[in-house]
């Protein structure tokens, strides 16, 4: 299997322009994740769906930041508009329900650089 | 309120001793802890779990001890080796709160010296 697949790899933008980060996961998982990883506060879950719906996005910073799920085979996170303190590492991850230890597989991310 | 906390930033061990990474929790509903290993430019790979029933569990040169009491559990590697050197997430779950959603740690970096 190919994994969770995340692109583009590294994204660099100007302030004020509209980002999306797209994400495949896992074929047959139900769950997918989207976290945000910086110097100051690690690891953060943003939003998670299950079965293409969301279910928590208490995670979600401002709404600046969207997230869809429009089949189980693919992602979007979008920031519009991205601010450089949106500079960070997004990964996807995704995991199968029922099945411990609840192990979430993720993708290799995604470097977003806001100038 | 970070509910899983890694307290120490980074870690430095020679080649052959014991690593030990920390983890300690707020959440009495967490049920499952896992660790994750992280190299740079990957994303985290999943290294070892362990259930609230239990207090230890190993796998190879990897031990986690879980004290529920203190609400601590901690990552023994052992004998520590170079290609160790990575960044650890400690992880929860507490299943009925919140599904398959993990709240993880800030990490801890790991060197290993040869």
């Amino acid at each position: 299997d190919a994994g969770v697949i995340q692109s583009p790899r590294h994204e660099v933008t100007e302030m004020g322009q509209e980002v999306t980060l797209r994400c495949k996961p896992i074929s047959g998982h139900d769950y997918l994740f989207w976290y945000r990883q910086t110097m100051m506060r690690g690891l953060e879950l943003l939003i998670y769906f299950n079965n293409n719906v969301p279910i928590d996005d208490s995670g979600m910073p401002e709404d600046r930041f969207s997230a869809k799920m429009p089949n189980a085979s693919f992602s979007t996170l979008k920031i519009q508009p991205s601010e450089p303190r949106d500079s960070a590492v997004y990964f996807c991850a995704s995991s199968l329900s029922g099945r411990l230890p609840y192990e979430q597989y993720f993708g290799p991310g995604t470097r977003l650089t806001v100038t | 309120d970070q509910q899983v906390k890694q307290n120490s930033p980074s870690l430095s061990v020679q080649e052959g001793r014991i690593s030990i990474l920390n983890c300690d929790y707020t959440n009495s509903m967490f049920d499952y802890f896992l660790w994750y290993k992280k190299y740079p430019a990957e994303g985290p790979t999943f290294l070892i779990s362990i259930s609230s029933i239990k207090d230890k569990n190993e796998d190879g040169r990897f031990t986690v001890f879980l004290n529920k009491s203190a609400k601590h559990l901690s990552l023994h590697i052992v004998p520590s080796q170079p290609g160790d050197s990575a960044v650890y997430f400690c992880a929860a779950s507490a299943r009925r709160e919140y599904g398959n959603k993990l709240v993880f740690g800030a990490g801890t970096i790991l060197r290993v010296k040869s």
